[in-house]
C-alpha cells in the first residue's frame, strides 16, 4: 500500500522559480489538501479539494494554483517562489463522508527559497 | 471561524509516568477529531479518530476523549516511554472538507 505519496521530498528554489509538488494517492479517496507547516505555526490548510475536477482554497492560499485533474493526482504549484515560501509541505487525503474519515498524509516536501 | 489550541507547547516527563496532553477548539460544531504524531522531519502518523458522536478512543496506552460541548479532547497516554517523544498534533474536522490543526505539543520522555 503506497497510500500518499509526494513527490519531491526535497527541492531548493532560487527566488522567482516555478515549481510544481505532485501528491498521488491509491485509496480512491475523494477529498485531497495541501498544509504547509512551519515552526511554532502548526500546520495550515493552503487549498483543498472535493473531488476530480474541484478545488478551493483554504487559510494560507496566496502564491499558490492548484488542480486535481485525476482523482488520484492533486497538484501545488507555486509559480514565482518567494522566500516566505520556504516550508515544509504536505498533501492528505480522506474518503468522502463523514464516519470514520480517518485522514491520511504524506511524508512531506522540503522546500527551500533562497 | 474554527480554532484550535493546544496547551502546553512543550513538555518533558520522567519515564513511566501518565500524561494528558490537551486540545480545545472554539466551534463544537465539528465532525470528528483526529489526533497525530509527528517525528521531528517526519510526515505525521494518526493515532486515534474519534467520531463526534463518540466519547473516547482507545489504542494500547492511548486513550482519546471528546467533550464536544465543552469543546475539548484529551490525549493520555500511559506508563511513557522514551520513545513516545514527539510532537503530537489535534486536528479537528471542522465542515465539509476542511481539517483545522492545532500548533502541537512537542513531548520529551526523560529516561
Amino acid at each position: 500500500n503506497a497510500g500518499v505519496t509526494q513527490t519531491p521530498k526535497f527541492r531548493v528554489l532560487k527566488t522567482g522559480q516555478s515549481m510544481t509538488l505532485l501528491c498521488a494517492q491509491d485509496m480512491n479517496h475523494e477529498y485531497m489538501y495541501w498544509y504547509r507547516q512551519d515552526p511554532g505555526m502548526g500546520l495550515r490548510l493552503i487549498h483543498y479539494s472535493v473531488g476530480e475536477g474541484t478545488t478551493a482554497k483554504g487559510e494560507v492560499p496566496d502564491g499558490y494554483n492548484v488542480s486535481r485533474l485525476k482523482k488520484q493526482n492533486f497538484l501545488l504549484g507555486l509559480e514565482s517562489a518567494a522566500p516566505s515560501q520556504t516550508s515544509v509541505y504536505f498533501c492528505a487525503s480522506q474518503r468522502q463522508g463523514f464516519m470514520n474519515t480517518e485522514a491520511f498524509f504524506g511524508q512531506g516536501t522540503r522546500l527551500t527559497v533562497v | 471561524k474554527q480554532e484550535v489550541t493546544q496547551i502546553p507547547a512543550a513538555l518533558s516527563v520522567p519515564e513511566g509516568e501518565n500524561l494528558v496532553l490537551n486540545c480545545s477548539f472554539t466551534d463544537s460544531a465539528i465532525y470528528n477529531l483526529q489526533w497525530f504524531r509527528q517525528d521531528p522531519g517526519k510526515g505525521l502518523t494518526s493515532l486515534l479518530l474519534i467520531q463526534s458522536s463518540q466519547r473516547e478512543q482507545t489504542s494500547g496506552r492511548l486513550n482519546a476523549s471528546l467533550d464536544k460541548s465543552s469543546g475539548r479532547s484529551t490525549l493520555y497516554i500511559a506508563a511513557s516511554q522514551p520513545g513516545d517523544s514527539a510532537t503530537y498534533l489535534c486536528a479537528v474536522h471542522s465542515s465539509a472538507s476542511k481539517i483545522i490543526f492545532g500548533s502541537g505539543t512537542r513531548l520529551s520522555i526523560r529516561p
